[in-house]
């Protein structure tokens, strides 16, 4: 079991938005503003989209979203496109013990 | 183009060693911390190890501490991992990772590790 839940879908149609959610606790998610969200294709190398809870690395399209409300952090794609289907992780930073906790996962299809 | 490839994948039987290699290109390697993240079949993420670009700090998560050491070489833009006793539970992809700003920028494409009889 994963130290951050994640729902285990999400889908949506084209052009619509998504949100996915990232649920930890008051040591990780709730603690600190180290969330990121990674955008996995199976066989190939993950991808950061989203760090530092909201900040979008160069080249990745103001569609990803991040936001933190308590314990829960939050990515939003909106005007989804095919090429979204994949997974999607979080990932927290937890102190200088656990370090990093992702979550399980969540698969998007576009339907 | 910046790129981490990982090598040293492969099956082992329980209780064996495995030492997983990973050459860093077009970035400046010795400034970055690194990490080893690894996926299980089915499963999700774990992070299981840090070290600073200094080779100073360096941390692991409980599941690997005692039996994976991690180590780099910056003369050689590489980062190592040593595995030894490994279990049945360690068989996953393993990721090798650039971090920076308290996320991973940075990620190779994976080596897997089998532990089977």
């Amino acid at each position: 079991q994963s130290a951050l839940t994640q729902p285990r879908s999400v889908s949506g149609s084209p052009g619509q938005s998504v949100t996915i959610s990232c649920t930890g606790t008051s040591s990780d998610v709730g603690a600190y503003d180290y969330v990121s969200w990674y955008q996995h294709h199976p066989g190939k190398a993950p991808k950061l989209m989203i760090y530092a809870v909201s900040e979008r690395p160069s080249g990745i399209p103001d569609r990803f979203s991040g936001s933190k409300s308590g314990n829960t952090a939050s990515l939003t794609i909106s005007g989804l496109q095919a090429e979204d289907e994949t997974d999607y992780y979080c990932c927290s930073y937890a102190g200088t013990y656990t370090h990093w906790v992702f979550g399980g996962g969540t698969k998007l299809t576009v339907l | 183009e910046v790129q981490l490839v990982e090598s040293g994948g492969g099956l082992v039987q329980p209780g064996g060693s495995l030492r997983l290699s990973c050459a860093a290109s077009g970035f400046t390697f010795s400034t970055y911390s690194m990490d080893w993240v690894r996926q299980t079949p089915g499963k999700g993420l774990e992070w299981i190890s840090y070290i600073t670009g200094s080779s100073n700090s360096i941390h692991y998560a409980d599941s690997v501490k005692g039996r994976f050491t991690v180590s780099r070489d910056n003369a050689k833009n590489s980062l190592y991992l040593q595995m030894n006793n490994l279990r049945a539970e360690d068989t996953a992809v393993y990721y090798c990772v650039g971090d920076a700003s308290y996320a991973f920028q940075i990620w190779g494409e994976g080596t897997m590790v089998i532990v089977s009889s």
